[in-house]
């Protein structure tokens, strides 16, 4: 069965600070992997999305994120975090059927 | 272009009362999915629907919740009747589907956040 799993509750950076996320899932053939953010009151918006291809993909806002089959990871990062980066942010896979099952979720706090 | 609507936005209903969610996608999706996030926990499918029909309903709670996509378009989730453990805000997302094989990027909804006194 797929499962996402996301180790970290919460994290704080300092602004200006690099960032990453830890992702790990459970799929038994080449998943179809996303990282979401939801801000306050808003709903989910895609960051980026790994298909096939190149492990290394790049999203909006400066986040890219590394697919390691060998780890089953799918790491978020961002080489410098901004006050308005502080959100809740999704892992999440899909396979058979195109099901999405989403992680629990890191909560990012930035501080100044 | 219109993003995903949904109404309302808040809802407060006492145990065992029904309540009813709408759902307007983006046009053109033919694939809607109602999703179910408890505070702390990630999104939970409960139906997905490609066009009017039913993809993957098997996390929906049949014995109390419901829900319609009559016309391909708009969408509705009702729950009746209520319990304490569906407060929840209730997502809706869509996509163009699963055009060529790959799985469409989902664009979210606003949310309904749901509390049952």
């Amino acid at each position: 069965a797929q499962s996402v799993t996301q180790p970290d509750i919460h994290i704080t950076v300092s602004e200006g600070a690099s960032l990453e996320l830890r992702c790990n899932y459970s799929y038994g053939a080449t998943p179809y992997l996303f990282w979401y953010v939801q801000s306050p009151g808003q709903g989910l918006q895609l960051l980026l999305k790994y298909f096939s291809g190149d492990t290394l993909v790049q999203g909006i806002k400066g986040f890219e994120a590394e697919f390691k089959r060998s780890q089953s990871s799918f790491n978020l990062r961002k080489p410098s975090v901004h006050w308005s980066d502080a959100a809740e942010y999704f892992c999440a896979v899909a396979g058979k059927g195109f099901k999405t099952i989403f992680g629990a979720g890191t909560r990012l706090f930035v501080k100044a | 272009e219109a993003g995903v609507a949904q109404s309302p936005r808040y809802k407060i209903i006492e145990k065992r009362q029904s309540v009813a969610f709408w759902c307007n996608p983006i046009s053109g999706h033919a694939t809607l999915y109602w999703y179910q996030q408890i505070l702390g926990q990630g999104p939970k499918l409960l139906i997905q629907f490609q066009n009017n029909g039913v993809v993957d309903d098997s996390q929906l709670p049949k014995d109390r919740f419901s829900a319609e996509r009559l016309k391909g378009v708009d969408s509705t989730l009702k729950i009746q009747p209520a319990k304490l453990e569906d407060s929840a805000v209730y997502l809706c997302a869509s996509s163009l589907g699963l055009a060529g094989g790959l799985i469409g990027e989902q664009f979210f909804g606003p949310g309904t956040r749901l509390t049952v006194l």
